[in-house]
């Protein structure tokens, strides 16, 4: 069974412009989370998708979107690159309760220049 | 608001002996939570996980206790082993309800000495 995919593994920007990371969850899995690790601030959470919708969002500014696909992939946007936005953005699929199990990708590493 | 704390954010071990990480969590509708270990340059990974309706729970080396009342849990390592290097990361749900929203500790870099 395949694992959670992320695509692409390492992006580099310039402030200013945008970027489309991309999530594959595991086959059945509805639900796609997105975290946003730092070693500052750890890991925190972005937005969760099931079922095409946002089911929760954290706190992070409008430019950081979200959309999910009726094949439950995702994919995340962020406008307006700022050099603070380099980090690492994991997603994580699980079959869609809120109490089970949440799978990781490897992360994208996007880095803000 | 929702947090949890991690502790120690670093812990060194001789190869056989025990670690221990400890969190505390603050949102008391938490009813699951799920301990992930990360190797550098890759994703976390779910190594033992919880539920409010139980006290503890063991798989193999790894054990994980929970006091609900007292708002903490722990993870329990025994006789580790150098490929047991990692930081380590305590996560609750959030909020109650159908969600996936993990509240993260800090982490906690585990070095296990040869």
């Amino acid at each position: 069974k395949a694992g959670v995919t992320q695509t692409p593994r390492y992006l580099i920007k310039t402030r200013g412009q945008q970027v489309t990371l991309s999530c594959s969850p595991i086959s059945g899995h509805r639900s796609v989370s997105w975290y946003q690790q730092t070693p500052g601030q750890g890991l925190q959470f972005l937005f969760e998708y099931f079922s095409e919708t946002q089911r929760n969002k954290g706190n992070f500014p409008g430019r950081f979107s979200g959309r999910q696909f009726s094949n439950s992939r995702s994919e995340m946007n962020v406008s307006t690159l700022e050099l603070g936005d380099s980090a690492l953005y994991l997603c994580a699929s699980s079959l869609g309760g809120g109490n089970t199990e949440a799978f990781f990708g490897q992360g994208t590493r996007l880095t803000v220049v | 608001g929702e947090n949890v704390e991690q502790h120690p954010s670093t812990l060194s071990v001789q190869e056989g002996d025990s670690a221990v990480i400890k969190c505390t969590y603050s949102d008391s509708a938490s009813n699951y939570f799920p301990w992930y270990k990360q190797e550098l340059g890759k994703g976390p990974q779910l190594i033992i996980d919880i539920r409010s309706n139980v006290g503890e729970k063991k798989d193999q080396r790894i054990a994980v206790t929970l006091n609900k009342t007292a708002k903490h849990f722990s993870l329990h390592i025994t006789e580790t082993q150098p490929e047991d290097s990692a930081v380590y990361f305590c996560a609750a749900v959030g909020i109650s309800g159908n969600t996936g929203k993990l509240i993260f500790g800090q982490g906690t870099t585990l070095q296990v000495k040869p």
